[in-house]
């Protein structure tokens, strides 16, 4: 069956600008997860979606970050007002329940 | 193509072992190799770090290690408690960007 997919790959911006970065989970998936990786450091959680409930946004590194998922399936994570900082991949992973996540090949963000 | 290769799948010790996980790749041209946790319900921790160009990072209670040249890396973990039950995991990056995941050890510490 179909993994994780993310879109786009890659994605160049310039500083100031609005970003829409996407994750389509596996099917019947009820937790989603969104992390980033900025280059030579280890991931950084962000944003956990489960079933209905209200999302654990304790990662958001600031209020220019915001993350949606609607019907329970497709998630997007906003950046407003992009900062060079905000460059990294961004990956997104969905699991069963609280089970073993399943990770997407990410979405690299450059921030001109 | 890069594979990413985790023994064991499962390891259950009494409290108090020393115990150590092994991760294999099958490309050595890495640029660092990363070392997470994942708890149930929770999102991914990261653990550890190595770059390509060290020989260990020690962090509290874990050690990593990492030999290029024969694909491998291990994750020792002194004086286990029941807290560092979870899903060890590592991961290299091939390039700047994304991850080849192993499938993780999934590590039971019996009080």
């Amino acid at each position: 069956g179909a993994g994780v997919s993310q879109s786009p790959s890659n994605k160049v911006t310039e500083k100031g600008k609005d970003v829409e970065l996407r994750c389509d989970p596996i099917s019947g998936h009820t937790a989603l997860y969104w992390y980033r990786q900025s280059l030579g450091q280890g991931l950084e959680f962000l944003i956990y979606f489960q079933g209905n409930s209200a999302p654990d946004k304790s990662g958001l590194p600031s209020d220019r970050f915001s993350a949606e998922r609607t019907g329970g399936s497709v998630s997007t994570l906003t950046i407003q007002r992009t900062q060079q900082e905000d460059s990294a991949v961004y990956l997104c992973a969905s699991s069963p329940w609280a089970d073993t996540q399943y990770f997407g090949p990410g979405t690299r963000l450059t921030v001109l | 193509k890069q594979e990413v290769t985790q023994i064991p799948a499962a390891l259950s010790v009494p409290e108090g072992e020393n115990l150590v996980l092994n991760c294999s790749f099958t490309d050595s041209a890495i640029y660092n190799l990363q070392w997470f946790r994942q708890d149930p319900g929770k999102g991914l921790t990261s653990l550890l770090l190595i770059q390509s160009s060290q020989r260990e990072q020690t962090s509290g209670r874990l050690n990593a290690s990492l030999d290029k040249s024969s694909g491998r890396s291990t994750l020792y973990i002194a004086a286990s408690q029941p807290g560092d039950s979870a899903t060890y995991l590592c991961a290299v990056p091939p390039g700047i960007d994304q991850l080849i995941w192993g499938a993780g050890t999934k590590l039971i510490i019996k009080p």
